[in-house]
């Protein structure tokens, strides 16, 4: 069984320009979450997305956003990229939440130069 | 809100020791609890998970208890070896998002 896959692994972009993050869960898994690690932080929570709707958003800017596609795979959108972007953006899929756990994938590493 | 926090933030032990990584959380509402281990600058992999109605859950050497009332939890490592080096986290879900502590860092000296 495939686990959760993210693309690219890492990404080099100019302050002020816009990244783009996929993440693509594990068969069957309909909730997929994003984490922000950045340098010597803890995990800090961005989004959650189940049945393709947004169902939890954490304390970040509106220039963060994403969305969820039909097959349930995700993407994560950062406009207008600050330094302090710079970070390890992880995706975790769970099969539903409440009762399931997280498994997340190995993230793509974000630096904004 | 929910806060989690692990003690100690880095520990250090002679290969063979058992040892205990520390977890709390302010908020006992929980549905359940998870330890995952990071390797440096890569992913977290998921090492045990607790439901809220259960006490521990073991895997080979890891044991990890849960005490809600208390918001405790521990990793218990048993015989320790080096490839156990890493950051170990815990992480509290309350329905919409999991909590996690910034990790207690374990090296393990051969």
């Amino acid at each position: 069984e495939a686990g959760v896959t993210q693309s690219p692994t890492h990404l080099i972009k100019t302050r002020g320009q816009q990244a783009t993050l996929r993440c693509s869960p594990i068969s069957g898994h309909t909730s997929v979450y994003w984490y922000q690690q950045a340098l010597g932080l803890g995990l800090q929570f961005l989004l959650w997305y189940d049945e393709g709707e947004e169902r939890n958003r954490g304390n970040f800017p509106p220039r963060f956003s994403g969305r969820q596609f039909p097959n349930y795979s995700s993407e994560l959108n950062v406009n207008a990229l600050e330094l302090e972007d710079s970070a390890l953006y992880l995706c975790a899929s769970s099969p539903g939440h409440y009762r399931k756990g997280y498994t997340f994938g190995s993230g793509t590493r974000l630096t904004v130069v | 809100k929910q806060e989690v926090t692990q003690i100690p933030a880095a520990l250090s032990v002679p290969e063979g020791e058992n040892l205990v990584l520390n977890c709390s959380f302010t908020d006992s509402a929980i549905y359940n609890l998870q330890w995952f281990r990071q390797d440096p600058g890569k992913g977290l992999t998921s090492l045990l998970l607790i439901q809220s109605s259960q006490r521990e859950q073991t895997s080979g050497r890891l044991n990890a208890s849960l005490d809600k009332s208390s918001g405790r939890s521990t990793l218990y490592i048993a015989a320790s070896q080096p490839g156990d080096s890493a950051t170990y986290l815990c992480a509290a879900n309350t329905g919409n998002q999991f909590y996690f502590g910034t990790g207690t860092s374990l090296t393990v000296i051969p």
